[in-house]
C-alpha cells in the first residue's frame, strides 16, 4: 500500500457524460500527478499540481481539467466523455514535485465509457 | 517535442538469466531517471532510480546505468525469477519537470 488513495475504484458511464475522479496523496506529500493508461498502452502524463498550483502539463485534453484543494486532495474532471476515454486513471503523489522526487502511485480508477 | 523510447518492447528470458532494457531520451536537460515495474492489474512501483551525477546504481539483483552523453539509461536484472515477470517503464524527468513514460517492456521469465 503506497498511502495514496483513489476513488472510485471503478466507474461506468455513457458517452457525453461528465465524471470526477478523486485522489488523496500520502501524508506530507505536496504534489499530485495524474496519468492515463489505455489498454496495452504506456502511461500518459496528464497534469501535475504542487501545493494547489499547476506545476506541469502533459497531454491533457481540453475536455479534462483538474485541481488541487487546500487539503491537498485532487480531482480530475472528465467531460463530454468519448469511448476512447475508457482507461485506467492513476494518481501519484510526491513530496516536493520536482527533480529526483519519488512518486508513489495510487491503485487507479478504471473508467469505462459505453 | 521530447521523445522517450524503450527497447525491446517484449523480452523473454530463461529463469536465472539476465535481462537488460534500454531507454533512450531526447531531452538533454533530463536529470532524474527512474524505472517502474507494473504487475498485471496493479499500480506502477518505483524499483530503482538514478540521478544525473551518477553513472551506475545497484540494489541487489537490479541495477541502472546511465550514459548522459549518449542520452540513454538501462535497467539490468540478474538471476531473474518468476516474480520479475511484469511490464517495466522508464520515465526520465526533463525540463519544466515534464515526465514522459516509455511505452513499456513486457518481461516474461520462462521456467
Amino acid at each position: 500500500d503506497s498511502g495514496v488513495t483513489q476513488t472510485p475504484k471503478h466507474l461506468i458511464t455513457a458517452t457525453g457524460q461528465r465524471v470526477t475522479l478523486r485522489c488523496s496523496p500520502r501524508s506530507g506529500d505536496l504534489s499530485v500527478y495524474w496519468y492515463q493508461q489505455s489498454l496495452d498502452q504506456g502511461l500518459q502524463f496528464l497534469i501535475q499540481y504542487y501545493n494547489g498550483e499547476e506545476r506541469a502539463k502533459g497531454n491533457i485534453l481540453e475536455r479534462f481539467s483538474a485541481q488541487q484543494f487546500p487539503d491537498l486532495h485532487s480531482e480530475l474532471n472528465l467531460s463530454s466523455l468519448e469511448l476512447g476515454d475508457s482507461a485506467l486513471y492513476f494518481c501519484a503523489s510526491s513530496i516536493i514535485g520536482q527533480g529526483a522526487d519519488t512518486q508513489y502511485f495510487g491503485p487507479g480508477t478504471r473508467l469505462t465509457v459505453l | 517535442g521530447e521523445n522517450v523510447e524503450q527497447h525491446p518492447s517484449t523480452l523473454s528470458v530463461q529463469e536465472g538469466d539476465s535481462a537488460v532494457i534500454k531507454c533512450t531520451y531526447s531531452d538533454s536537460a533530463s536529470n532524474y531517471f527512474p524505472w517502474y515495474k507494473q504487475e498485471l492489474g496493479k499500480r506502477p512501483q518505483l524499483i530503482i532510480d538514478i540521478r544525473s551525477n551518477v553513472g551506475e546504481k545497484k540494489d541487489q539483483r537490479i541495477a541502472v546505468t546511465l550514459n548522459k552523453t549518449a542520452k540513454h539509461f538501462s535497467l539490468h536484472i540478474t538471476e531473474t525469477q518468476p516474480e520479475d515477470s511484469a511490464v517495466y517503464f522508464c520515465a526520465p524527468r526533463g525540463r519544466d519537470d515534464k515526465i514522459i513514460f516509455g511505452k513499456g517492456t513486457r518481461l516474461h521469465i520462462l521456467p
